[in-house]
């Protein structure tokens, strides 16, 4: 069975820090995908990455980063230099690739970034 | 080009009414999955369809149903509402099959039963 586990339910940082979402993962696949969604107050969820089971390498798109580890099971988001629109809901996600298989979702962690 | 979008954006119905949610995918796109969020909660899969048929159904009684039209719109519809289905609906259209691929999100219904 899948299962995704975001332990931090709430994070609370001042502008301009670093912070560092966790995200560990269950699945018995060997091919899966994982995600990450930003939630905000709006209610839309905004599509951030994807990242398959086989490319380990970690991923920066300017203040965001991702950090994908199999051994821990873990696929880790970092942001840095925290601005006030980061505060967000954000969920990881994930997908087996085998036949149709839905997403399964972390129960999120909400950051507020404080001016 | 637009993205997913979904209708009403807010509704208030009352216990052992009936809903019906409506959702457009993106141009294109011939996926659509339906979530239901909670508040607090990370969404749940509700179904997901792709050509028109069913590929996918999460663990929801039969109260809760859905279509996809030939235009690959798709109507989630609720029987007999409970208190505890007052939640967020999201609607999410993906290019592809089922499975892998990113799933892009509407801003959501959110539906109170009182």
């Amino acid at each position: 069975a899948q299962k995704v586990t975001q332990a931090q339910t709430e994070i609370s940082v001042v502008e301009k820090e670093d912070v560092t979402l966790d995200c560990v993962y269950e699945t018995r696949d060997t091919t899966y995908y994982l995600f990450w969604y930003k939630q905000p107050p709006s209610g839309e969820l905004v599509f951030l990455i994807r990242r398959n089971s086989f490319d380990e390498q970690n991923e920066i798109s300017g203040r965001y980063s991702w950090n994908f580890q199999k051994s821990t099971s873990s696929f880790n988001f970092t942001i840095t230099a925290s601005q006030v629109v980061d505060s967000a809901v954000y969920f990881c996600a994930l997908s087996e690739a085998r036949g149709n298989t839905p997403l399964v979702f972390g129960k999120g962690t909400r950051l507020s970034v404080i001016a | 080009d637009a993205g997913v979008t979904q209708s009403p954006t807010h509704l208030i119905k009352t216990r052992g009414q009936h809903v019906t949610l409506r959702c457009s995918p993106i141009s294109g796109h011939k996926s659509v999955s339906w979530y239901q969020q909670v508040l607090g909660q990370g969404p749940q899969f509700i179904f997901q369809y792709y050509e028109k048929e069913e590929r996918g159904r999460g663990n929801f009684p039969d109260r809760f149903s859905a279509r996809q039209f030939p235009n690959y719109s798709s109507e989630l519809n609720v029987n007999a509402l409970l208190l505890g289905d007052s939640a967020l609906y999201l609607c999410a259209s993906s290019h592809l099959g089922p499975g892998s691929y990113e799933q892009y999100f509407g801003p959501g219904t959110r539906l109170t039963v009182t």
